[in-house]
This record gives structure tokens, C-alpha cells and sequence, in this order.
């Protein structure tokens, strides 16, 4: 098993610019999550989704959103990029009350 | 609203010594409680869990917390560290059961030095 894969590991993004970060899982887990990590902040819920078809907010959803088309894709969309949305990103998913995250996504928007 | 709050952004401490990690949280209903680490350019790892019974978790490379209910606390603890303790660990938590809103500490810097 891959477990929680995530792509790209690095991007620049102008202001305005979109894109969108990929997550992949091959557990076959239900819960999956969209953290952002900034230093001294600790992780941040962007998104999460309890299956396919069912996605909710987080804490910091502003700027973001999710689909859940399938069980093993999660995917995170930057519509308009800005300098506030510089960070790493970390896409998870749960089984058994443990997360398991993917390696990170390091965002930065200039 | 459930939080969680660790007040030690960063923690030094020579190899072998003792080392603790506090974390507080507050919530209103049942909570699990986990503590997770990240070594540097990696995902976060689950270190431990309280999810009920003994209060007392640990780990498989000698952490151990504590669930403190009327302290409302889970402060990890290890007799004596290691260079490779060397992390950032999280404390985190989630109401009722529900992993789905799991929220976590601001990360405390556990730096073993020789």
C-alpha cells in the first residue's frame, strides 16, 4: 500500500492563480481531511469528508474547496491564490481513530 | 468549542534526561485525546491515543501520557530522551468520538541535545 500519496511537493503560485492539490489514498478509508500547517499554528481543518459524495468545512474553509467523487481521491481547490494561503498542506485520511497523512504540499503564493 | 493548548513552543533538553510535554484542552463532552510527532519533511505520525480505560497510554519507543479528566490535561512524559526524540509533537483532540473534527495543538519543539 502507497497509504496517503500527495502531489505536487512544491508549487509557486502567482496572486489570482489557481490550481488544485491532489490526494490519493489506497486504504479504502472513509474519513479524509485537508489540514494546512503554518509555524507556531499547529494544523488547521481546511475540509473534510466522512465518504464519497459528502464533503464538509473545517475551520479555515475561506478560499478552498473540496470534492469526493470517488473513495480514493480528495482533492483541494485554490480558486484565487493569495499571500495568505502560503503554507504547507497536508491532505489525511482515518482509520481507527489513527490519521494517516500523505508528506505535504509546500504553497507559496507571491 | 473544543481546543487544545500547548504552552511549550519549544523544549530543550540534554540526551538522557526527562523530558515532558504539556497539553491542556478543553471540551464540554467526552473527548479522545492523541499525541502526534513530526520529524522534519515528513507527514505527522500517531505517537499514542486515549480513547478510554486506563488513562495511562504508551507508546512502543517509551512515551507515556496521562489522561488527567479533572485537570483536563494529557501531558506527555519520557524518562529519558533520545538525539532521535528530536520532533515537533503535537497534542490533539476530538469531541465525542467523532475523528472527523480533530483539532490540534499548536506543536511543541522537543530538541534533544548531546
Amino acid at each position: 500500500n502507497a497509504g496517503v500519496t500527495q502531489t505536487p511537493k512544491f508549487r509557486i503560485l502567482k496572486i489570482g492563480q489557481s490550481m488544485t492539490l491532489q490526494c490519493t489514498q489506497d486504504m479504502n478509508h472513509n474519513y479524509m481531511y485537508w489540514y494546512r500547517q503554518d509555524p507556531g499554528m499547529g494544523l488547521k481543518l481546511i475540509y473534510y469528508s466522512v465518504g464519497a459524495g459528502i464533503t464538509d468545512k473545517g475551520e479555515v474553509p475561506n478560499g478552498y474547496n473540496v470534492s469526493r467523487s470517488t473513495t480514493e481521491d480528495f482533492p483541494l481547490r485554490l480558486e484565487l491564490a493569495a499571500p495568505s494561503q502560503t503554507s504547507v498542506y497536508f491532505c489525511a485520511s482515518t482509520k481507527n481513530e489513527k490519521l494517516f497523512f500523505g508528506s505535504g504540499t509546500q504553497l507559496s503564493v507571491l | 468549542a473544543q481546543s487544545v493548548t500547548q504552552l511549550d513552543s519549544q523544549v530543550p533538553v540534554f540526551e538522557e534526561a526527562p523530558v515532558e510535554l504539556r497539553c491542556n484542552y478543553s471540551s464540554s463532552v467526552s473527548v479522545y485525546l492523541f499525541w502526534y510527532v513530526q520529524y522534519p519533511n515528513q507527514g505527522l505520525q500517531l505517537l499514542l491515543k486515549y480513547l478510554s480505560g486506563s488513562t495511562l497510554v504508551e507508546s512502543i519507543n517509551g512515551f507515556e501520557a496521562e489522561f488527567n479528566k479533572s485537570q483536563t490535561s494529557f501531558h506527555l512524559r519520557k524518562p529519558s530522551v533520545h538525539i532521535s526524540d528530536t520532533a515537533e509533537y503535537f497534542c490533539a483532540v476530538s469531541e465525542g468520538g467523532a475523528t472527523n473534527k480533530l483539532i490540534f495543538g499548536t506543536g511543541t519543539l522537543l530538541a534533544v541535545q548531546p
